[in-house]
């Protein structure tokens, strides 16, 4: 019930292209998600965080829409660019935002093609 | 740069060796942590320090020993590990003590021979 179930694995998108990453959970206690951003050598960074009271959330080229009766959400990337290469993980928190309760998803692999 | 600095950034050791992991901010974050990344498995807390003091542990074996001298400072002590220990650890801060991660180092990929 703790797990965060994130798709696709890897992705691989066009210059200008829209990336759009999935993850869905089941504990219905979740109630903040946040996406990170990790390129190669370095370690996690926080890029945007959505709560269940809002369907989306927008951040210049970065949207999470969100789902709650579904319980899913989703990471939106506008015009992909080659720079936005990097493996972005999903991920999902009780108590308003506890790194204690805070459950990633495996992570997806974007690639973008100049 | 995050703020959040690691050393060493690689590590080789032995099943009987005793080595420590250290990280430092100087963001003025309340709590720190350390995570562990295992290659096609999701990030794992290990520890949380908050304001200096152990708040949760999440059940990791006791070869791994963590240190929290100050706000700034944080130790992860490392001893007879198992091969299955070789991993990439993240040391992580925030702002808040109830917080989530915002900023994390760029790991310690350690690899036990």
């Amino acid at each position: 019930q703790q797990q965060v179930k994130q798709s696709p694995q890897s992705l691989i998108v066009q210059k200008g292209g829209i990336s759009i990453i999935n993850c869905a959970y089941e504990n219905t206690a979740f109630d903040y998600f946040p996406w990170y951003q990790q390129f190669p050598g370095k370690g996690p960074a926080l890029l945007i965080a959505i709560r269940p009271d809002v369907s989306e959330k927008k951040e210049g080229r970065f949207t999470i829409s969100f789902n709650k009766s579904a319980k899913q959400f989703s990471l939106h990337i506008m015009d992909s660019q080659p720079g936005d290469s990097a493996t972005y993980f999903c991920a999902a928190s009780g108590s308003s935002g506890s790194a204690r309760q805070l459950t990633f998803g495996s992570g997806t692999q974007l690639t973008v093609l100049p | 740069e995050t703020g959040v600095t690691q050393t060493p950034r690689h590590l080789v050791m032995g099943m009987t060796n005793k080595k420590s992991l250290k990280c430092e901010q100087h963001l003025g974050h309340n709590a720190m942590y350390w995570y562990k990344q295992s290659a096609k498995k999701p990030l794992e807390l290990m520890f949380v320090y908050s304001l200096e003091e152990r708040v949760e542990n999440n059940s990791v074996p006791s070869r791994f020993s963590p240190e929290c001298p100050n706000s700034s400072h944080l130790f992860l002590h490392l001893h007879t590990l198992q091969p299955e220990d070789s991993a990439l650890y993240l040391c992580a801060s925030s702002q808040r003590t109830g917080g989530i991660p915002a900023f994390f180092g760029q790991g310690t990929r350690l690899t036990v021979v």
